[in-house]
């Protein structure tokens, strides 16, 4: 059974950095093909791909945030990292991550989301 | 970078059939998924691969993909499929970013 919860401060202020962890179970981020994204949803609006990584340390970043986000993993705790520099009140949203397979895009297990606020 | 675009809103009677689209340029190029979100939940995926359903998901959703429009049909439609839908693909084109479409909510009346 996989199940994946996310992890983080629900408030953070305008210019601080968002560190978020991923804890999952029931499967390894060793095996060949596995990955784990994050993607975000602010308030009534639609999803966003952040960023992924895979289980031989390839990763991946949404074009338009790259510059402020780095994914990394820990194989042995069965987490993944996901830091955003630079948090701007426009960052409020959910975070989720989610679990994908055979090196695709498919996303079938996600976490319950955490709701992050940007506010001062 | 690449655009995915869906209607806002799709209304369906019970029992009718709702057909929620996903375009993009040459997306029947791509592999497409769907994912279903109700209010205050987590997506859930309900069909990949264009037209794969996963385990547990009824065969009233299924999917098509050709030209520059992707399709989610949902069949027999119950109050309980009432949700936000997203379509998803990877575009391995050019930066190799997973992109969203922009969401259509399906109204049960």
């Amino acid at each position: 059974q996989i199940t994946l919860k996310e992890s983080g401060p629900t408030l953070v202020k305008p210019t601080q950095t968002l560190t978020l962890t991923c804890t999952f179970s029931g499967f390894s981020l060793s095996t060949s093909g596995v990955g784990v994204g994050w993607i975000r949803q602010p308030p009534g609006k639609a999803l966003e791909w952040l960023a992924l990584i895979y289980w031989n340390d390839d990763k991946r970043y949404s074009p338009s945030l790259k510059s402020r986000l780095t994914i990394t993993k820990d194989t042995s705790k069965n987490q993944v990292v996901l830091t955003m520099t630079n948090m701007d009140p426009v960052d409020t949203a959910t975070y989720y991550c989610a679990h994908t397979f055979d090196s695709s895009s498919i996303l079938d297990y996600w976490g319950q989301g955490t709701l992050v606020t940007v506010s001062s | 970078s690449y655009v995915l675009t869906q209607p806002p809103s799709v209304s369906v009677a019970p029992g009718q059939t709702a057909r929620i689209t996903c375009g993009g340029n040459n997306i029947g190029s791509k592999s497409v998924h769907w994912y279903q979100q109700k209010p205050g939940q987590a997506p859930v995926l309900v069909v990949y691969d264009d037209s794969d359903r996963p385990s547990g998901i009824p065969e009233r959703f299924s999917g098509s993909n050709s030209g520059n429009t992707a399709t989610l049909t949902i069949s027999r439609v119950e109050a309980g499929d009432e949700a936000d839908y997203y379509c998803q693909v990877w575009d391995s084109s050019s930066d190799h970013s997973w992109v969203f479409g922009g969401g259509t909510k399906l109204t049960v009346l």
